[in-house]
């Protein structure tokens, strides 16, 4: 069975620090990955896409890795601000079907000053 | 502006009686679809369509209807709303080259 699983389910961090945000997935076979961030209320956004032969890639201060031989990427947030209080949300798509994506449930981000 | 466009933002209604939430997107994009979002569960699909007139269940397709007659819109019918209906909804679209999913704004329903 397709799953993606993320940890922490929930991280409060404070302002200015670095952190990490886990998923791994047993989707196969494997197409591509995104990080999406979606801000309470509203509807989730892209911040990276990963495709297999990737390893790294970086939007801001926002850096996704992806290991498509462990089947694990992290998204890490570096210098945390408080807007980027959010959840966070693994979604992996199989061969180049963009209509079977399956979903993490996410990490839920609180940033405190 | 690219926009997803759901209506209503919030609903609560009763058990039993139809109701419609649009979606309509001004990206020309082909494929469309519907996701429930609920603690715990995350975003589950309930229905996608790839192109007019063509549409089809997702994982969690029970009590929902869909249609797609038009490019740019996308409804969600629910003949006869029931309280495990209650969730967050969100329509989105993508293209077929960047796999990248727009979502909406969200429709929050409460049915009673």
């Amino acid at each position: 069975k397709n799953q993606v699983e993320q940890s922490p389910q929930s991280l409060i961090i404070l302002e200015g620090k670095n952190c990490t945000l886990q998923c791994n997935y047993t989707v196969s076979p494997f197409s591509n990955l995104r990080w999406y961030k979606q801000d309470t209320g509203r509807g989730p956004v892209s911040l990276t896409i990963m495709t297999f032969s990737e390893n790294t890639k970086s939007n801001g201060r926002y850096t996704a890795t992806l290991d498509a031989d462990t089947k694990q990427s992290s998204l890490h947030i570096t210098a945390s601000q408080l807007s980027d209080s959010a959840s966070y949300i693994c979604v992996v798509s199989i061969q180049r079907g963009y209509q079977k994506v399956t979903f993490g449930i996410g990490t839920k981000l609180q940033v405190i000053p | 502006e690219a926009q997803v466009t759901q209506n209503p933002r919030y609903l609560i209604t009763v058990t039993g009686k139809k109701l419609t939430v649009t979606c309509s997107q001004n990206m020309n994009h082909e494929y469309m679809s519907w996701y429930r979002q609920d603690p715990g569960l995350g975003l589950r699909q309930i229905y996608y369509s790839m192109n007019v007139e063509v549409t089809d269940k997702g994982d969690v397709p029970e009590g929902y209807k869909v249609s797609r007659k038009e490019k740019r819109n996308f409804p969600l019918i629910l003949e006869s709303p029931s309280p495990n209906q209650t969730s967050l909804y969100f329509c989105a679209t993508t293209s077929d080259s960047s796999g990248e999913l727009f979502f909406g704004e969200g429709s929050r329903l409460t049915v009673l």
